[in-house]
């Protein structure tokens, strides 16, 4: 599809260590966005891009940082991983109002 | 505090016949509404979506109404079949930009 990859799909991490996931798109879109998803919690919004440099908070920001250098890559770090951060991680990138987002594959972390 | 509700966790349907998948939301402001349909071990995909100036949009087997004095859109699929079998998410937002999920619904079309 939509030209936005995630890698790594799968990493397992020990508490304590920083983790870095990392999102492409092909399609110089300027929205991108960082979820996590968790069973009965759906997919809840962690950080955002509206540009290059340009970042904001989701509702549940806390013990991630992201940056974006390029149009085209979104980071999201996990500067000390915690138990509570074992989830499924999706990057989606914005095609408006009328389509949503276009999601990658995920990327499964288990902290352990 | 959750703005898009999902109440029914799970659903199971016959082949054939119509499910019937619904959301609620809080957010008066809000005035874009999509639904996701989701795979195991994938991203979520597209499926339809409605704005708040209309109540009804179709396509193919799947339509989407809202019912914005209600704060509440549902999303009927008919017939189902056995492949829409997935875990379907409801999303909203007031500008476009940030899109607010719900907690998802599995359905199950039973052959």
């Amino acid at each position: 599809d939509a030209g936005i990859t995630q890698s790594p799909r799968h990493k397992v991490t020990e508490t304590g260590t920083p983790v870095t996931l990392r999102c492409h798109q092909t399609e110089n879109h300027r929205y991108m966005y960082w979820y996590r998803q968790d069973p009965g919690h759906g997919l809840r919004l962690i950080h955002y891009s509206y540009g290059v440099k340009d970042t904001d908070k989701g509702e549940v920001s806390d013990g991630y940082s992201v940056s974006r250098s390029k149009t085209e890559d979104f980071l999201l770090t996990l500067e000390s991983a915690t138990s509570s951060q074992t989830s499924v991680y999706f990057c989606a990138i914005s095609r408006g109002q009328t389509y949503g987002y276009t999601f990658g594959s995920g990327t499964r972390l288990t902290v352990v | 505090d959750q703005q898009v509700k999902q109440n029914s966790p799970s659903l199971s349907v016959q082949e054939g016949r119509i499910s019937i998948l619904n959301c609620d939301y809080t957010n008066s402001m809000f005035d874009y509404f999509l639904w996701y349909k989701k795979y195991p071990a994938e991203g979520p995909t597209f499926l339809i979506s409605i704005s708040s100036i209309k109540d009804k949009n179709e396509d193919g087997r799947f339509t989407v109404f809202l019912n914005k004095s209600a704060k509440h859109l549902s999303l009927h699929i008919v017939p189902s079949q056995p492949g829409d079998s997935a875990v379907y998410f409801c999303a909203a937002s007031d500008t476009g930009n940030q899109f607010y999920f719900g907690t998802g619904t599995s359905l199950t079309v039973i052959p």
